[in-house]
């Protein structure tokens, strides 16, 4: 199985701040990666599929980078409404694995 | 629109079973790649199962042998049938799929999710 490894698991950051979180997958994943971002009490929103493209309809202050193992989901401008917790989630094989999670708190 | 609508989640006893459903709004389910995936009180995102347009079925070790992932076309909605069930399965079940044509983990549409607890 594929393990996906998130850092940090949490983050304490400002409105405005630029936030890095990155996923390592323990094995080559071809780009086969997204990133969700999940509300408490709310279902997971897709953000980032194949590593690096946009959702229709998520703001461009998400971008998603990386290749192989290691990927980097940024926020460029934390505003309130960004303040969640993150997953990444390799689809190259099965067992589909996800990271354990970022939480983006308010500082 | 796209809108995923879980039902069939609940308190059982361990060893019980249990059908969540997904009806399905906005597409066919039988043309997408769908996917139940489920959350454990304070815990992470865990993928159970998928199911591909073609038929074709995929999951998780921890389920394996006990759960099945099925649709309805005349319906539109789908299933999982959940037997054997373990203290552990305790978790909010959603169901979610990728839009059409596309196979890419699943996640691209999500569902508000069915509680499912196991407990005597």
């Amino acid at each position: 199985d594929i393990q996906m490894t998130q850092s940090p698991s949490s983050l304490s950051a400002s409105v405005g701040d630029r936030v890095t979180i990155t996923c390592r997958a323990s094995q080559g994943i071809n780009n086969y990666l997204a990133w969700f971002q999940q509300q408490p009490g709310k279902a997971p929103k897709s953000l980032i599929y194949d590593a690096s493209t946009l959702q229709s309809g998520v703001p461009s202050k998400f971008s998603g980078s990386g290749s192989g193992t290691d990927f980097t989901l940024t926020i460029s401008s934390l505003q309130p409404e960004d303040f969640a917790t993150y997953y990444c989630q390799q689809y190259n094989s099965y067992p589909l694995t996800f990271g354990g999670g970022t939480k983006v708190e308010i500082k | 629109e796209v809108q995923l609508v879980e039902s069939g989640g609940g308190l059982v006893q361990p060893g019980g079973s249990l059908r969540l459903s997904c009806a399905a709004s906005g597409f066919i389910v039988s043309n997408n790649y769908m996917s139940w995936v489920r959350q454990a009180p304070g815990k992470g995102l865990e993928w159970v199962s998928v199911i591909y347009s073609g038929g074709s079925t995929y999951y998780a070790d921890s389920v394996k042998g006990r759960f099945t992932i099925s649709r309805d076309i005349s319906k539109n909605t789908l299933f999982l049938q959940m037997n054997t069930l373990r203290a552990e399965d305790t978790a909010v079940y959603y169901c979610a799929t990728d839009r059409e044509g596309m196979i890419r983990g699943g996640g691209d549409f999500w569902g508000q999710g069915t509680l499912v607890t196991v407990s005597p």
